[in-house]
């Protein structure tokens, strides 16, 4: 079975720009988390998706949004770049039944922003 | 606010020994606590999930802990090995309804021949 996977692996954009970056759960998983990684603040996270409907947030302010398509697929979109969005954006899917929490990760999408 | 810690110092040990990590959770009381390792430039790999009312969980060489008295997760690596160098990261759920998770840190282990 095809393991989590996004696109594109690398990015870089300039500050005021938008980004769009696509997470591919694997086969059966209707959850999707999306994470952001910094040396400084770690793993943090953005918001989760079910079944097409946002069932979490994390404190991100609204330039980051998200979505997911009825295939489970999602997306999420980083609008008016800042220095300070640079990171490893991290996806991760889980089957979303209690008892099979496991979260399983993408390699990530490393995005600079100059 | 819900805070999940970890000691950010960085672990060294010699191969052979056992490393103990530690997570601390502070205001809130989680229903299970998630075990990740994380090389670098990867994403996280899950590697134990352990619930409140388990004492302890193991796989292998592994080995948590939950004290829900303490407030607290400690995860063993026996007979370590030089592969076993990586970021370890301890994680519980955003909330009750979803299967998100706040991580801390990570603690970086590191074993030496």
């Amino acid at each position: 079975k095809a393991g989590v996977t996004q696109t594109p692996r690398y990015l870089i954009k300039t500050r005021g720009q938008q980004v769009t970056l696509s997470c591919s759960p694997i086969s059966g998983h209707r959850s999707v988390s999306w994470y952001q990684q910094t040396p400084g603040q770690g793993l943090q996270f953005l918001f989760e998706y079910f079944s097409e409907t946002q069932r979490n947030k994390g404190n991100f302010p609204g330039r980051f949004s998200g979505r997911q398509f009825s295939n489970s697929r999602s997306e999420m979109n980083v609008s008016t770049l800042e220095l300070g969005d640079s990171a490893l954006y991290l996806c991760a899917s889980s089957r979303g039944f209690v008892d099979q929490e496991t979260q399983y990760f993408g390699p990530g999408t490393r995005l600079l922003v100059l | 606010s819900q805070k999940i810690e970890q000691n950010s110092e960085a672990l060294n040990i010699q191969e052979g020994k056992t490393a103990t990590l530690t997570c601390n959770y502070t205001n809130y009381s989680p229903a299970y606590l998630q075990w990740y390792r994380q090389d670098p430039g990867r994403g996280p790999v899950f590697l134990l999930l352990i619930r409140e009312n388990e004492k302890e969980k193991r796989k292998e060489r592994l080995k948590v802990t939950f004290d829900t008295t303490l407030k607290q997760s400690l995860f063993h690596i026996t007979a370590s090995q030089p592969a076993d160098s990586a970021t370890y990261l301890c994680a519980s759920a955003v909330s009750n309804s979803g299967y998100a998770l706040n991580f801390g840190k990570g603690t970086s282990l590191l074993v030496t021949p």
